[in-house]
């Protein structure tokens, strides 16, 4: 089956700070990996999207790379602002328009 | 500038009522998705649709029901069936419905957050 599996969080980091929040997927077949943030009160805003192995999908600071040898997607960020602070979730979908999504992670980024 | 709106953002309900939560979107999309997600918990799929007038049931669709009448508009109710429907209600769609190609991409609405008094 499908499933996705992220670090429990919460996570709390200085500001300037390297982020890593792994992510680990289990699929068949060729699956599309996402990073999605969602701050507090609001809905999911995509982040990022890799949609075959060895992708790298970036934005605002943030990468991520479709690994399919460890089946990984891990979000990385060299230098982390109090305004990331947020809930991270990472998220896949694959054939028949199933989206499946890991429990989210916490993120905190102090001053 | 297209999106999805959910409306209201807050909604309060009697025990007992039957309250409809909106959820509309300009994308021309085909599929679209009801999720709940409780405090510091992840998205629960509630009900999705992938076609009008058809939608199936996701992992929690007892308590709810909806309808797909419009290719922009799926609205869910909950029911008074529901035992505990204070939560964060979600919308999303994404652009393939039936074809379910695996690159396609969900985009979310704001959200409602319904509280039972």
């Amino acid at each position: 089956g499908n499933s996705v599996t992220q670090m429990e969080g919460p996570v709390t980091l200085s500001e300037e700070a390297f982020l890593t929040i792994n992510c680990t997927y289990t699929a068949t077949g060729y699956p599309s990996l996402f990073w999605y943030v969602q701050y507090p009160g609001e809905g999911l805003q995509l982040l990022l999207k890799a949609t075959k192995a060895d992708d790298k999908g970036s934005n605002k600071g943030f990468e991520a790379t479709y690994r399919k040898e460890t089946t990984s997607f891990h979000l990385e960020k060299g230098s982390v602002q109090v305004s990331d602070s947020a809930v991270y979730f990472c998220a896949l979908i694959n054939t028949g328009n199933q989206f499946y999504f890991g429990t989210g992670t916490s993120l905190t980024v102090i001053p | 500038d297209g999106g999805i709106t959910q409306s209201p953002k807050y909604l309060f309900r009697k025990e007992g009522q039957n309250v409809t939560l909106s959820c509309e979107q300009n994308l021309n999309h085909d599929a679209m998705y009801w999720y709940r997600q409780d405090p510091g918990q992840g998205l629960r799929l509630i009900y999705y649709s992938q076609i009008v007038n058809d939608f199936q049931k996701g992992d929690i669709a007892e308590g709810y029901s909806v309808s797909r009448e419009k290719k922009e508009s799926f609205p869910l109710t909950v029911t008074s069936a529901q035992k505990n429907p204070t939560a964060f209600y979600l919308c999303a769609s994404s652009m393939n419905g039936l074809a379910g190609y695996s690159t396609d991409t969900q985009y979310f609405g704001p959200g409602t957050r319904l509280t039972v008094l």
